[in-house]
Order: structure tokens, then C-alpha cells, then sequence
């Protein structure tokens, strides 16, 4: 069974704290993605990744980093945690031919920052 | 940037009954897919749908696309209690990555 695989399902990190989420594929996908989901805001875009080693900002990029040293690890990184970073994160990957496949996603990773 | 919006925002339905949710986006597309989200987990793809495509089945759910209008719909037949989730589609035109609708929360009554 194909997965998406996050390191946590909740999280609870302290104002100032480095943060970091993983997320691990093995379906040999090449693009990853970071999205946050918050009510009524749906899911924005953070960070999304199309090759190792590269990296692209989406439409919430601030206070965020990622980091993809290898095809199948995207790890995004809360570089000093703040309480309205509080959300729910979404890692997911697709095939670079999205034209018959859809976004695999992971369970997500309820992240409190108090 | 477009963006699918789905409609209505909420709807509950006696088990059994047929579910119908809409999706309008704005500007042209390469393909829009349906995915379906449980109460706090991740997001399941359920079906895509190509641009050049009208109708599509999938088990109970079936989409179709009107590329004139700019509009989807998503009908799942004969629900279930296990059908209750939040629905959201997702516009993928030739840019590098697709965007998501607010969603749909759908609630199957017993």
C-alpha cells in the first residue's frame, strides 16, 4: 500500500522553538508538497518541492523553510515557532504527470504552539 | 490565482439519498480532481477528471465537467453513514501545482 508517512500526528512546541515536520514518501513521486489547513481559510500552499535539493515558495511562505535532501524526505521547518503557526499541516506527492494521477496525502500533523 | 469554490458549504442528507456538491473555478484547466477528508486526517483523492473529459464513474460517485461554464459537480448515490467527510476539489491547470476549494462538509444522517 502506496503512503505518505508524517512523523507526527500532534505536536506541541513552545513560542521560539525550532520546529521541524517530516514527511517521507515511497512512491517514487517527484514533487512534494507542504500545505497548512486552518477553518475557514482551506489549504494554503507553503513550500512545495519538484526535485531533490530544489524548492519552491507557495502563497504562505513566511516563517517556514523546507529542506529535501532526498526524493523521498520533505521536511518543513518552523524556524522560531509562533502561536499563530498553530494549524493543521498536510504533507502530499504526486507523479510529475498529473494528468491521470491525483495527490497522494498524509494524515497530517496537528501542531499546537503554545 | 483561481481556485476552486465548492457549493454548498454544508449539506446534510438522510442515509440513502443522492449527494450532490458544485464546484465553480475561473480560469481554464487541465484536469479537476474530487478528494474527500475525514474528520481531522489527511486528504483522499477520489477522481480526476481531464479537461477534455464530460463525465467520469467512479463506484457511487460519478463527476462531470462542464469546461464552458467553468463548473464540476461530484454525486455520490446511495450514501452511507462512512460518506460523511468534507469534500473539496482541487483545479490543476499547467502550472506547477493545483489549488484547493474551502470545501464542502457533507453529513449523512441516520
Amino acid at each position: 500500500d502506496v503512503k505518505v508517512t508524517q512523523s507526527s500526528r500532534y505536536l506541541v512546541k513552545r513560542t521560539g522553538e525550532k520546529v521541524f515536520l517530516e514527511c517521507v514518501q515511497d512512491m517514487d513521486h517527484e514533487n512534494m508538497f507542504w500545505y497548512r489547513q486552518d477553518p475557514g481559510l482551506g489549504l494554503r500552499l507553503i513550500y512545495f518541492s519538484y526535485d531533490v535539493k530544489m524548492k519552491e515558495k507557495g502563497d504562505i511562505p513566511e516563517g517556514y523553510s523546507v529542506s529535501r535532501e532526498k526524493k523521498e524526505r520533505f521536511s518543513l521547518i518552523l524556524e522560531s515557532a509562533s502561536t499563530n503557526q498553530t494549524s493543521m499541516y498536510l504533507c502530499a506527492s504526486s507523479f510529475s504527470d498529473r494528468d491521470y494521477y491525483g495527490y497522494t496525502f498524509g494524515s497530517g500533523t496537528r501542531l499546537t504552539v503554545v | 490565482s483561481q481556485q476552486g469554490e465548492e457549493d454548498p458549504q454544508a449539506l446534510s442528507i438522510q442515509e440513502g439519498e443522492n449527494a450532490t456538491m458544485n464546484c465553480s473555478y475561473k480560469t481554464s484547466i487541465n484536469n479537476l480532481q474530487w478528494y474527500r477528508q475525514n474528520s481531522g486526517r489527511g486528504l483522499v483523492h477520489l477522481i480526476l477528471i481531464r479537461s477534455n473529459e464530460r463525465e467520469k464513474h467512479s463506484g457511487r460517485l460519478r463527476v462531470t465537467l462542464d469546461t464552458s461554464k467553468k463548473s464540476s459537480s461530484l454525486l455520490i448515490t446511495a450514501s452511507r453513514a462512512a460518506d460523511t467527510a468534507s469534500y473539496f476539489c482541487a483545479t490543476d491547470n499547467r502550472d506547477d501545482k493545483i489549488i484547493f476549494g474551502k470545501g464542502t462538509r457533507l453529513h449523512i444522517l441516520p
